[in-house]
């Protein structure tokens, strides 16, 4: 069976803290994704990656193939970071459409 | 530009009744996927649109539940003789056309559904 797997369901943290919110997948994937749910609801591509690593302000997104693994780091996490961050990935073999999705890293960062 | 537009935002209605629910992409995304989230899980993927490909609809829970796209442009999600199990967030996603890893799907705010 093809699952993603988050770690840990639940992250609260003080601000300014590094924190690291990690996602391991069973088989060989195509991309995988990280996701940013706000408290309302809405939804938020942070990164797709299928190699390496990426970087957007102070998000970084890694991935090892070989290992089936990525991690999504914040540094110097605010208050405003909070909300739930969800991995997801494209098997090989799947469906184009068809992804999977972690249950989600609920993360609070206290001022 | 405007995003993904979903509509209703909210929709309650009875056990059985049929539904329907809106997303209108945004203009030149080729590709729209549907997926579901319910209360306190994880999001589950419904059916996927790319073009005028025959859409993926090996997502969806049972044949009470159906899609179409006009096009490339607005998608509806129908969902016959509701139950109570449907009730759940519905959301809406369009991304340029699928080149794998490379394209971001751009998210709805979603439609609650409650079914009583």
């Amino acid at each position: 069976k093809n699952e993603v797997e988050q770690s840990p369901q639940n992250l609260t943290a003080q601000e300014g803290e590094f924190i690291t919110i990690n996602c391991s997948y069973s088989v060989g994937i195509s991309a995988l994704h990280w996701l940013q749910q706000h408290p309302g609801g809405g939804i938020v591509s942070l990164f797709m990656l299928s190699s390496g690593k990426k970087k957007h302000g102070r998000l970084i997104a890694t991935i090892n193939i070989q290992e089936k693994h990525s991690s999504l780091h914040i540094t110097a996490s605010h208050p405003r970071d909070s909300a739930v961050y969800i991995c997801a990935v494209l098997f090989d073999g799947g469906s184009q459409g068809n992804l999977i999705f972690g249950k989600g890293t609920k993360l609070s960062v206290k001022p | 530009g405007a995003g993904v537009s979903q509509s209703p935002s909210n929709k309650v209605t009875e056990k059985g009744k049929d539904v329907e629910l809106r997303c209108d992409p945004i203009s030149g995304h080729t590709a729209l996927y549907w997926y579901r989230q319910r209360l306190g899980q994880g999001l589950e993927f419904l059916i996927y649109f790319q073009g005028n490909s025959a859409p993926d609809k090996s997502g969806l829970p049972s044949d009470r539940f159906s899609a179409e796209r006009t096009g490339e442009s607005v998608s509806t999600l129908t969902i016959q003789r509701t139950q109570q199990e449907d009730s759940a967030v519905y959301l809406c996603a369009s991304s340029l056309g699928f080149y794998r890893g490379d394209q971001p799907q751009h998210f709805g705010d979603g439609t609650r559904l409650s079914i009583l």
